[in-house]
């Protein structure tokens, strides 16, 4: 099985930085999901990493080390609209994700 | 047009009665799920389906029941519902890189 911690909730200021981090430990190991998650609404992709390292998609950065069962979403020039919950979620050999339960955002003026 | 749909989006229902939720997708995946989510707690997995002869349970499938009439989609039931299945459901599909899941638009489910 899965177990994957994240931290529930986090506040910072419009244009800073934030980190989320995400750590796991697993019986297989298949890559990892970072997931954007507005109030009611739907999951959305952000971000997957199956080797080591950095992969960056513009404001939106994640992390992955394998050996320590640890990721991290860093988030840039943070804006109003990046409020939002944000899901941490591991897949393992047969492809079934598991999640985190989330770590809230809130971004202030 | 939604990749992934979902009918309905809300939906009321009293103690003991049978529902189904739909999913219909058209990104041609044939990986298909159902979760359901609960305020403070993560997605869990009620069952899956790799393709359409294919149904697996998940987490917490006790309660549930589906069916997958074509690649195209994939019905959750409750067959008889409780209040404790009051919860937002998601259906999902994977495919291409790393199976990464795609996922509807949600069904707000309130059992009265």
């Amino acid at each position: 099985g899965q177990n994957i911690d994240q931290p529930t909730e986090m506040t910072a200021t419009e244009g800073a930085i934030v980190q989320i981090n995400c750590t796991y430990q697993t019986s297989g190991f298949n890559g990892l999901f970072w997931y954007q998650q507005h109030a009611g609404e739907a999951p959305t992709f952000l971000s997957y990493n199956v080797l080591d390292g950095l992969e960056e998609k513009g404001r939106f950065s994640s992390f992955l080390s394998r050996s320590k069962g640890y990721s991290y979403l860093l988030l840039k020039e943070l804006q109003m609209k990046d409020s939002a919950s944000y899901l941490c979620a591991v897949t393992s050999n047969d492809y079934k994700l598991s999640f985190g339960a989330g770590t809230t955002v809130t971004v202030r003026a | 047009d939604a990749d992934v749909t979902q009918t309905p989006r809300n939906r009321i229902t009293k103690t003991g009665k049978r529902i189904m939720l739909e999913c219909s997708q058209t990104k041609g995946h044939d990986r298909m799920y159902w979760y359901r989510q609960d305020p403070g707690l993560g997605l869990q997995l009620i069952y899956y389906s790799f393709d359409v002869k294919d149904i697996n349970k998940g987490e917490i499938s006790d309660g549930y029941s589906v069916s997958r009439q074509a690649q195209a989609k994939f019905s959750l039931s409750l067959e008889s519902a409780i209040p404790n299945q009051t919860a937002l459901y998601f259906c999902a599909t994977s495919g291409g890189e790393g199976e990464t899941q795609y996922f509807g638009p949600g069904t707000r489910l309130l059992v009265l």
